[in-house]
């Protein structure tokens, strides 16, 4: 199975930081990435798929980056309710592989 | 409002059974893959896994391949996870999944991506005894 390294795994930011969040897939994935954001108790929440499209709805602040096995999640401009956990997925081959995800909490 | 309620988690013994169930509202479940996807508590997430929107085709996670088997039946808008077998490790919040499978380019060519835009709230399951 393809694996997924997200880093950092935490990071203590404060409202207004740029955030950046990266994931590296142990092969090429193409584009084939998605990010989510999960709250506790929470269902995950769609940010971003095909490594860099915006999902509808979701704040403009959020952008990805990258293809092939090098990947990023960026926050412009954190805010209150981003404090949250973070997971990459690849969709490039089964089985699909989550990142570990990476806890942004208030500085 | 399009929704997904899942159902049929519990406490199970290990070696035990569970039949989990995905109601879907607000859509037509016959035009979308659904996917299964675990938490176990405190852990990160664990894709299970996708069935085909006819049903005609599914994927698995290694781990449960041969003891989880998903299925669904579009006239009931309803998709399901029937786990056997049951290990501690399947110890889990279950979510079901809608992938709404966005068209884009990778490597150049036409593909479509997984991209689940629709969750349920999750059904427990506990294995212990």
């Amino acid at each position: 199975a393809i694996q997924m390294t997200q880093s950092p795994s935490s990071l203590s930011a404060s409202v207004g930081d740029r955030v950046t969040i990266t994931c590296r897939a142990s092969q090429g994935i193409r584009s084939e990435l998605a990010w989510y954001q999960q709250k506790p108790g929470r269902a995950p929440k769609l940010l971003i798929y095909g490594a860099s499209s915006l999902q509808s709805g979701v704040p403009s602040r959020f952008s990805g980056s990258g293809s092939g096995t090098d990947f990023s999640l960026t926050i412009s401009s954190l805010q209150p309710e981003d404090f949250a956990t973070y997971y990459c997925l690849q969709d490039f081959k089964y089985p699909r592989t989550f990142g570990h995800g990476t806890k942004v909490d208030v500085k | 409002e399009v929704s997904l309620v899942e159902s049929g988690g519990g406490l199970v013994q290990p070696g035990g059974s569970l039949r989990l169930s995905c109601a879907a509202s607000g859509f037509t479940l016959s035009d979308y893959w659904m996917t299964w996807v675990r938490q176990a508590p405190g852990k990160g997430l664990e894709w299970v896994a996708n069935i085909r929107k006819d049903g005609s085709l599914k994927h698995y996670v290694d781990s449960v391949e041969g003891r989880f088997t998903v299925s669904r039946d579009n006239a009931k808008n309803s998709l399901y996870l029937q786990i056997n077998s049951l290990r501690a490790e399947d110890s889990a919040v279950y979510y079901c999944s809608r992938d709404f499978s966005p068209e884009g380019y990778c490597g150049g060519t036409p593909c479509y991506y997984d991209a689940f835009d629709v969750w349920g709230q999750g059904t427990m399951v506990t294995v212990s005894s």
